[in-house]
């Protein structure tokens, strides 16, 4: 049993580029999440879904996009990788007021 | 609007020695509290919550917390840590399924 699942688990990105972090959950569960956690601000909830097809806006959404066309898919996108980006990133999936997390995502953008 | 206050960003204690980790938190609605771990180079992993009934939870490694509603906190407390405790930890609160995050305690167990 997976759990949930991030890849890439590392990636460096120049000011400008473009890039997508997948997400897969093996538990079937409906919300999903994505959160960035940088030193002493704990994490922050980017975007999240309710459900296949629904993405909603979190704490700090700009400069991110979000899908959900598969139930056990949730992938956030930079369209634009800015240094302000740069973070470990975090995806969830909950069930019964449990969050259950992936091992993060440490992305760089120079 | 949820918000969840961690006071400590650092707390250093003794190996054996008792650990208090203090979460305060507001809201305007009911809410459900939770305390994460965050071993290094890991994801978070849920050390307890509370959800309805006894105020009091543990978890299953010694530590505990109890909700206080009057002082809205819920504070984390261990009687004896070890040095495998050595961890981050985040308390959160979650409403309409989503979950707010305090900025963190550093507990640093030293021998």
């Amino acid at each position: 049993n997976a759990g949930v699942t991030q890849t890439p688990k590392f990636r460096v990105l120049k000011t400008g580029q473009s890039m997508t972090l997948l997400c897969a959950q093996d538990m079937n569960h409906e919300y999903m999440y994505w959160y960035r956690q940088d030193p002493g601000m704990g994490l922050r909830l980017i975007h999240y879904s309710v459900g296949e097809g629904t993405t909603a806006k979190g704490e700090v959404p700009d400069g991110y996009n979000v899908s959900r066309l598969k139930k056990q898919n949730f992938l956030l996108g930079l369209e634009s990788a800015a240094p302000s980006q740069t973070s470990v990133y975090f995806c969830a999936s909950s069930y019964a007021g449990e969050l259950f997390f992936g091992e993060g995502s440490r992305l760089t953008v120079l | 609007a949820q918000s969840v206050t961690q006071l400590d960003s650092q707390v250093p204690v003794f190996e054996e020695a008792p650990v208090e980790l203090r979460c305060n938190y507001s809201s305007s609605v009911s809410v459900y509290l939770f305390w994460y771990v965050q071993y290094p180079n890991q994801g978070l992993q849920l050390l307890l919550k509370y959800l309805s009934g006894s105020t009091l939870v543990e978890s299953i490694n010694g530590f505990e917390a109890e909700f206080n509603k009057s002082q809205t906190s819920f504070h984390l407390r261990k009687p004896s840590v070890h040095i495998s405790d050595t961890a981050e930890y985040f308390c959160a609160v979650v409403n309409f399924n989503k979950f707010y995050f305090g900025s963190g305690t550093k507990l640093n167990v030293k021998p």
